[in-house]
């Protein structure tokens, strides 16, 4: 039933490892989107892909890789995880709205909390 | 780049008072949306507006979209324990369109019964 998940929910590591996450979603949508939110609760999109192809990366460090293998499907690989990488990490899809161009709003999954240590 | 300003950043209320929270934007905005976080929660889209001067309403809340298209308020009358959250305006960037959603930095209503 669930529209949008994330595994892991939680993530505690150590500096210096590499760690995936994982994003499905169920709605159809052709878009997905990774965001981090920080400490202070700021939501900041990280990238977005359309039908498998990136369409936004926002000044991410290159340590971290998106992966779509498919439109229901979002990954984000991290490498070399640092202190600063702690966030919780949404996925979220959406669907454009064909007619006037604006889209529906967002769906987000729950959250996958990373924690480096 | 754009940015989506909102304040306050918190707000605490009785049970029973109102509350506005206030979005302004740097550029004219195509349309805003509005979400809630829930404590330990994800943002849950509660709508979309898109014309100039736009009033919805949901219930208790009431959005509404200014004439220039670059702010927009969102109230909430005699708020209730379940109105408790973080409430984030968000409009889509210039450059982005429809695939980078820019938000503002929330503001974190607390309701003290």
């Amino acid at each position: 039933d669930t529209a949008v998940s994330q595994t892991p929910k939680y993530l505690v590591t150590q500096m210096g490892n590499d760690k995936s996450i994982k994003c499905e979603q169920n709605l159809g949508h052709d878009t997905m989107y990774w965001y981090k939110q920080d400490s202070k609760k700021f939501l900041k999109i990280m990238f977005s892909y359309n039908n498998k192809e990136l369409i936004i990366n926002e000044t991410v460090p290159n340590r971290f890789s998106p992966k779509s293998p498919d439109k229901a499907h979002l990954n984000l690989h991290i490498n070399s995880l640092e202190l600063g990488d702690s966030a919780v990490y949404f996925c979220a899809s959406s669907q454009v709205r064909r007619r006037w161009g604006g889209w529906y709003g967002y769906t987000f999954g729950s959250g996958t909390r990373l924690t480096v240590v | 780049g754009q940015q989506v300003m909102q304040i306050p950043q918190y707000q605490h209320v009785q049970e029973g008072e109102d509350f506005t929270t206030y979005c302004n934007s740097s550029t004219t905005l195509s349309n805003i949306q509005w979400y809630k976080q829930r404590p330990g929660g994800h943002p849950v889209f509660l709508i979309q507006l898109v014309k100039s001067g736009e009033v919805k309403k949901q219930k208790r809340l009431t959005f509404q979209f200014g004439e220039a298209k670059k702010n927009s308020s969102l109230h909430i009358t005699a708020t209730q324990t379940t109105d408790v959250g973080t409430y984030f305006c968000a409009g889509p960037h210039p450059q982005g369109g429809s695939e980078k959603l820019v938000f503002g930095k929330g503001t974190k209503l607390t309701v003290n019964p």
